[in-house]
């Protein structure tokens, strides 16, 4: 497709599940980001992956949470044993290069929006 | 600490108004980027600009202008003659050159300002 494409569009699960979020970059874009947007809030970074380089998870709220990407496409986020309080938008997003190379636009999914009841 | 401020949380104009969005920043990095995004009621953000530190030429863009002013760490954003389409949340971001722990992936939003445009 021509954009970033994230799936399921909608996920509502139950505390103490694990769920998987999905997304599809643009063809060629080495790095791939994940936010999170929780009601009424800004974007809270989570995790970057940049072409081979080792991922930055420096926005991980927990180890319940991890990502994983194969080369420079497909990436999957992952919460584990989840909590009502990850209820949120989740957002991937992907640019041609970094955020200081090019334009530094990411083109951002329209999200996965989470409902942990 | 980086953080990026926007101390308006909701304005509302009528059409053909000029608005202003206020941005303020902070970080230790001489090397950094300012961003702004859009996110209509669809929710899919929307690239508008991003500017240097090393810049502060103001930037116009049809309706659109930046005042990117390093002395006062602000990075504010002006609709001219608003439209109804304009109505959005806005976003002011800031990614650093990392060179003081901070991550060249990460993009530090504000909480975004939301933009009322009535016809």
């Amino acid at each position: 497709g021509a954009g970033v494409s994230q799936s399921p569009s909608n996920k509502v699960t139950e505390k103490g599940k694990d769920v998987e979020l999905r997304c599809d970059p643009i063809s060629g874009h080495t790095a791939l980001y994940w936010y999170r947007q929780r009601l009424g809030q800004g974007l809270e970074f989570l995790i970057y992956f940049q072409g081979n380089s080792a991922p930055d998870k420096s926005g991980l709220p927990s180890d319940r949470f991890s990502a994983e990407r194969t080369g420079e496409s497909v990436s999957t986020l992952t919460i584990q044993r989840t909590q009502q309080e990850d209820s949120a938008v989740y957002l991937c997003a992907s640019s041609l290069v970094g955020l200081a190379g090019g334009t530094g636009e990411l083109f951002f999914g329209e999200g996965s929006r989470l409902t942990v009841l | 600490a980086q953080k990026v401020t926007q101390a308006q949380t909701e304005i509302s104009v009528v059409e053909k108004e000029d608005v202003t969005l206020d941005c303020v920043y902070e970080t230790r990095d001489t090397t950094y980027y300012l961003f702004w995004y859009k996110q209509p009621p669809s929710g899919e953000l929307v690239f508008l600009i991003r500017r240097n530190s090393f810049d502060e030429q103001n930037e116009i863009s049809g309706r659109y202008s930046w005042n990117f002013q390093k002395s006062t760490s602000s990075f504010n954003f002006t609709i001219t003659a608003s439209q109804v389409v304009d109505s959005a949340v806005y976003f002011c971001a800031l990614s650093e050159a990392g060179n003081y722990g901070g991550s060249q992936g990460n993009l530090i939003f504000g909480k975004g300002t939301k933009l009322s445009v009535k016809p």
